[in-house]
């Protein structure tokens, strides 16, 4: 399995300009997150999913948006990209139920807004 | 807020020895807490985890100790190894039957192991 694939892995994007990352994971689980790191720091959550055409708001949303429109995808899209979104961005899945288990992260998404 | 934090940023250790990372948490409301992996350029990777009805948790070469009176969480690793080296972040989320698992996430500590 391939687990959690992300891509690009590098980006560098100009002040203004849009672009969506791709995430998609083949272990069928219902539940995605995407999370920004900035340097030196720990993950913070932006968005998640809990299944096709659900998604709802982490800790810091502002300048992103999502969608889900099948278990296997959940696409981030930046609009008007700032300076201030120069981050490494991660997606990651877990199953969901009465007991949690662990988020499978991707490797990550390199992002530099210049 | 309730944040999860950690004591030492980095941690040197020689290989062969025992590595101990700490974390503190203050949601008393966690019961589910999780250690990844982090090495330069990759994801965050999971090592092991526990919930709040258990103390003590071990894995291959890892155990993850819970001290639920002073919220506190450590990760013991066994014969470091240098491969051991990476960031070494500790994470929890209460657990809701049917939501997502929220994760809050520390800091983290790097590890160097040295020869």
């Amino acid at each position: 399995n391939a687990g959690v694939t992300q891509t690009p892995k590098f980006r560098i994007l100009k002040i203004g300009q849009s672009m969506t990352l791709q995430c998609t994971q083949d272990m069928n689980h219902n539940y995605m997150y995407w999370y920004r790191q900035d340097p030196g720091m720990g993950l913070k959550l932006i968005y998640y999913s809990v299944g096709a055409g659900i998604t709802d708001k982490g800790e810091v949303p502002n300048g992103y948006n999502v969608s889900r429109s099948t278990t296997e995808d959940f696409p981030l899209r930046l609009e008007l990209a700032a300076p201030s979104q120069t981050s490494v961005y991660f997606c990651a899945s877990s199953t969901p139920g009465h007991l949690l288990g662990p988020q499978h992260f991707g490797d990550g998404t390199r992002l530099s807004i210049l | 807020g309730e944040s999860v934090g950690l004591h030492l940023p980095t941690l040197s250790v020689q290989e062969g020895d025992n590595s101990i990372i700490n974390c503190a948490y203050s949601n008393s409301a966690s019961d589910y807490f999780i250690w990844y992996k982090q090495e330069s350029g990759k994801g965050p990777q999971f090592i092991i985890d526990i919930r709040s009805n258990m103390d003590k948790r071990q894995g291959q070469r890892v155990t993850v100790l819970l001290n639920k009176t002073v919220k506190h969480l450590s990760l013991q690793i066994a014969a470091t190894q240098p491969g051991d080296s990476a960031v070494y972040f500790c994470a929890e989320s209460p657990t809701n039957t049917g939501t997502a698992s929220k994760l809050t996430f520390g800091t983290g500590t790097r590890l160097q192991v040295t020869l």
